[in-house]
């Protein structure tokens, strides 16, 4: 079955400066990738996702990138501010509505002032 | 507006006696699923629902039962907990299952002592 590995597993980087999260998964499949935001205490939140059929989406300072022949995909996050201080999550699952969504381990970004 | 419930918040109890989170939404999603948060290990599926009567196994169901009587309704059931289901549980639901948002209930902190 489809299997997602999520590096790195904490991340420090200083305000203002790039963040870069990677995920690999296992199933040449899969199709949509999304990501969540878990601010501590809180829930998880859909922040960006992506579909196989284009290779980058950007959203303000968030963008994803998606390689389909190395089968990994990347969130980087520029212009870090402290209130991008949260656990990320990505996921992989395949387009057919009834497949599962499998999670990666998440990743705790520090933003240090 | 649109939401998650979920009930209790917190949970503090004692091993074997049976306990009962609900969950409920508001958004007419025929999808829901559960979900246990460890650290380390990410958001691990521990039953899903694709629709009134339907249930089915997630990735971590030992332990657990679950039913799925109406659409709005998901209670997640533990007929005899043991320490190692001390948790954050969170519950899920969204239009379908995986190539969409996954809206999260707030969460219920579960000790097992």
């Amino acid at each position: 079955g489809e299997n997602v590995e999520q590096h790195p597993s904490t991340l420090s980087v200083q305000e203002g400066d790039s963040a870069v999260i990677k995920c690999t998964y296992s199933d040449s499949a899969s199709n949509y990738f999304p990501w969540y935001k878990q601010e501590l205490g809180k829930r998880p939140q859909l922040i960006i996702d992506i579909r196989s059929n284009v290779g980058e989406k950007k959203d303000q300072r968030i963008a994803v990138t998606l390689n389909k022949t190395a089968k990994h995909f990347s969130l980087h996050i520029t212009e870090t501010q402290p209130e991008d201080s949260a656990v990320y999550f990505c996921a992989a699952s395949r387009w057919d509505s009834n497949y599962q969504l499998i999670w990666g381990a998440g990743t705790k970004l520090i933003i240090k002032p | 507006e649109a939401q998650v419930t979920q009930n209790p918040r917190y949970l503090i109890t004692v091993t074997g006696k049976k306990l009962t989170v609900t969950c409920s939404q508001n958004m007419n999603h025929e999808y829901m699923s559960w979900y246990r948060q460890d650290p380390g290990l990410g958001l691990r599926q521990i039953y899903y629902s694709m629709n009134v009567e339907v249930t089915d196994k997630g990735d971590v169901p030992e332990g657990y039962k679950v039913s799925r009587k109406e659409k709005r309704n998901f209670p997640l059931i533990l007929e005899s907990p043991s320490p190692n289901q001390t948790s954050l549980y969170f519950c899920a639901s969204s239009t379908g299952q995986g190539a969409y948002e996954q809206y999260f209930g707030p969460g219920t902190r579960l000790t097992v002592t």
